[in-house]
């Protein structure tokens, strides 16, 4: 237990389905992140948030779209998807400034596009 | 830019095996490196950290040292655990780069009895 929370754990949607990834910190970070996770590749950073203001897009496409309304809780609206999107999205957080600071991570929401 | 390279897995051993996973970086400024490690179905795991040249990370008996002069961050174990299998991840961020991560592939370790 990271004290970082994802939900849901896994999810299943169509092409022109609309869904959301949520997660929630408990641990009073001001910053918060969005991977991508897919096999033999390493770790895309997506997003970056610094209270609750977006910092980095790491040119992600628009078919995913962020939202941070509190320094807690983050969230990843989709839609539209494309099969290869599929793959483990993990949140982060940890303290923001100079650093480095250790990110927390989330266990993941398994996407399946169909 | 920032990269990490690690070797490519997967890495398999006996209970008890020593281990070693090279981890290689290039960095803009001056980087500090972590080694993370993701168990199956959960999320990533700070394992061990070192900020600065010649400093020593360790934990659950894992180590690794900053090498600055081989721009390289290794992790060992002197005796694997079937309870050690898992993928790891070396990473590095830079001061004043907003505390992003530049993460390596990932090496998974596999530990049979």
């Amino acid at each position: 237990e990271t004290g970082v929370t994802q939900t849901p754990r896994h999810l299943v949607m169509g092409m022109t389905n609309k869904k959301s990834l949520k997660c929630e910190q408990h641990l009073g970070h001001n910053a918060m992140y969005w991977y991508k996770q897919s096999a033999k590749k390493p770790l895309e950073l997506m997003f970056v948030y610094n209270f609750k203001e977006q910092t980095e897009n790491n040119s992600v496409p628009s078919r995913f779209s962020p939202e941070c309304p509190n320094s807690s809780h983050l969230f990843l609206h989709l839609h539209t998807l494309q099969p290869e999107d599929s793959a483990l999205y993990l949140c982060a957080s940890s303290q923001n400034g100079g650093g480095p600071y250790e990110q927390y991570f989330g266990p993941g929401t398994r996407l399946t596009v169909t | 830019g920032n990269s990490v390279t690690q070797m490519e897995g997967p890495v398999t051993l006996s209970e008890e095996a020593f281990l070693t996973i090279n981890c290689t970086y290039t960095a803009t400024g001056y980087p500090s490196l972590f080694w993370y490690v993701q168990y199956p179905g959960e999320g990533l795991q700070l394992l061990l950290k070192a900020t600065k040249a010649d400093d020593k990370g360790s934990n659950k008996g894992f180590e690794a040292t900053y090498r600055k002069e081989t721009t390289s961050f290794h992790l060992e174990k002197g005796s694997v655990q079937v309870s050690d299998s898992a993928v790891y991840f070396c990473a590095l961020t830079v001061t004043g780069g907003g505390n992003k991560l530049t993460f390596g592939t990932g090496t998974q370790l596999k530990v049979e009895l």
